[in-house]
């Protein structure tokens, strides 16, 4: 079992949709849990950044934890074109280094 | 813009030449970690680097690879004798104190390509 799971995708929604992205993990030790968006041919950006379980607000995004299922999610409200990206889920024990989910491509059609 | 700064951002290379790949932490961030992107691998740790220090170099290669992060400068990752296989995106984070746990912002990578 990867210890990061999380689908590919891609995922096609129509302008102003909700989107949920997730992943699960296996490692009950991870506590710090990070969403980054990811443009072609750019860097990881980081969006959402928690520790432990509960959700985060951000404007239009959604963070939520539950370590009990050991499952994340990224809500992205209204979505727009321009959230057309490839998100990243990460997490860590905060003694181990960061590991990453392979990452969900998302489109956004106007 | 105090982001994360990766030079080169493209680097052609002959297999049996170095690559050397740099790297300049966002201001006030004295940790520094590299990271391995493959098409469908995603990311993947090489490792984690404060000033003068390798803290965990568990995502290294054994051969070939090395990295530092000098008192002063950029932190350098150094690949002796590039073969095919080590055409990747390579990406640099940095984070502040106390380093592992708190959030890493990333650089745009440096694209290396092995003829």
């Amino acid at each position: 079992q990867k210890e990061v799971e999380q689908d590919p995708g891609p995922l096609s929604v129509p302008e102003g949709a909700i989107v949920s992205l997730n992943c699960t993990y296996s490692n009950s030790a991870f506590q710090y849990f990070m969403w980054y968006r990811q443009y072609s041919r750019k860097g990881p950006e980081l969006l959402m950044y928690t520790y432990s379980s509960g959700n985060k607000e951000d404007g239009r995004f959604t963070a939520q934890v539950d370590k009990s299922s050991k499952y994340i999610s990224l809500f992205i409200r209204d979505s727009q074109p321009s959230d057309s990206a490839t998100y990243l889920c990460a997490m860590t024990s905060g003694n181990t280094p960061l590991v990453f989910g392979k990452g969900t491509r998302l489109s956004v059609i106007a | 813009n105090a982001g994360v700064m990766q030079n080169p951002r493209h680097l052609v290379r002959r297999r049996g030449q170095e690559a050397r790949l740099r790297c300049s932490p966002m201001k006030g961030h004295s940790h520094v970690y590299w990271y391995r992107q493959l098409p469908e691998e995603g990311l993947k740790f090489m490792v984690y680097l404060q000033k003068e220090n390798i803290i965990d170099e568990s995502g290294m290669p054994k051969e070939r690879f090395s990295a530092e992060f000098p008192k002063e400068g950029p932190s350098i990752l150094r690949i002796q004798q590039v073969v095919r296989g080590d055409s990747a995106a390579y990406f640099c984070a940095s984070s502040p104190p106390p380093g592992i746990g708190q959030p890493q912002h990333f650089g745009d990578g440096t694209r290396l390509s092995i003829l």
